[in-house]
């Protein structure tokens, strides 16, 4: 059983349209990271949140950690070609607990 | 190292056959994480190390599985005679404190025919 429920699964937009990827979990997380995972590499971590309503924006892109820190999202603003990619978020239940569990993605497409 | 290194890249291997694949994690890291990833899906946990100290197996599948970190470094992750089932992307992680950045090395595609 996914701790971490994503979704969608699958996103497909065309460039300069905006996207939400949905992280959701019925436990608490001390913190929650997002990775992006291209074809044939290994994730690459994008943001870590640790405070419950804390909004990060990293160019075109905002995390928010929900309240209860149950939830996560990841907005994309007009979105590009080289935002195609596996978007993995990964969350850890306690500060003492360091099993990074992963949700199982979902997979944006970006057509030109 | 400069990254985390696994080997080998790629492994075919027979049913019932052992398997043994290498992480070299990064030199400063002192956590290190293995992770069976199937293709288009998130990596699974299997377990984790701190140092040589391995805190959590819990996501082994089966007593088949065990993984090693002798000297606080480089980790192997031994399965015995292999099955079909046993087919997957195996990823190894190293982090410089258990709740920062994974850094995950390129992999090692299984497969048991």
């Amino acid at each position: 059983t996914q701790l971490l429920k994503q979704s969608p699964q699958f996103l497909s937009i065309q460039e300069g349209e905006n996207l939400t990827v949905y992280c959701n979990s019925s436990s608490v997380f001390s913190s929650l990271q997002w990775y992006r995972q291209e074809p044939g590499e290994g994730p690459v971590l994008l943001v870590t949140v640790v405070t419950g309503g804390e909004v990060k924006k990293l160019k075109r892109l905002t995390f928010q950690f929900g309240d209860a820190r149950k939830d996560s999202s990841l907005h994309i603003t007009a979105a590009q070609p080289g935002d195609t990619g596996l978007y993995l978020c990964a969350g850890l239940r306690r500060s003492n607990d360091y099993k990074l569990s992963f949700g199982a993605g979902t997979t944006v497409t970006v057509r030109a | 190292g400069a990254g985390v290194s696994q080997s080998p890249r790629y492994k075919v291997t027979k049913r019932g056959q052992d398997v043994t694949l290498r992480c070299d994690p990064i030199s400063s890291h002192a956590t290190l994480y293995w992770y069976q990833q199937a293709l288009g899906q998130g990596p699974e946990f299997l377990t984790y190390f701190n140092y040589e100290a391995q805190p959590d197996k819990s996501g082994l599948p089966s007593d088949r599985f065990s993984a090693e970190r002798p000297e606080g470094s480089i980790s192997t992750l031994t399965i015995q005679r292999t099955e079909q089932r046993d087919s997957a992307m195996y990823r190894c992680a190293s982090s410089h404190s258990p709740t920062g950045e994974l850094f995950f090395g390129e992999g090692s595609r299984l497969t048991v025919l």
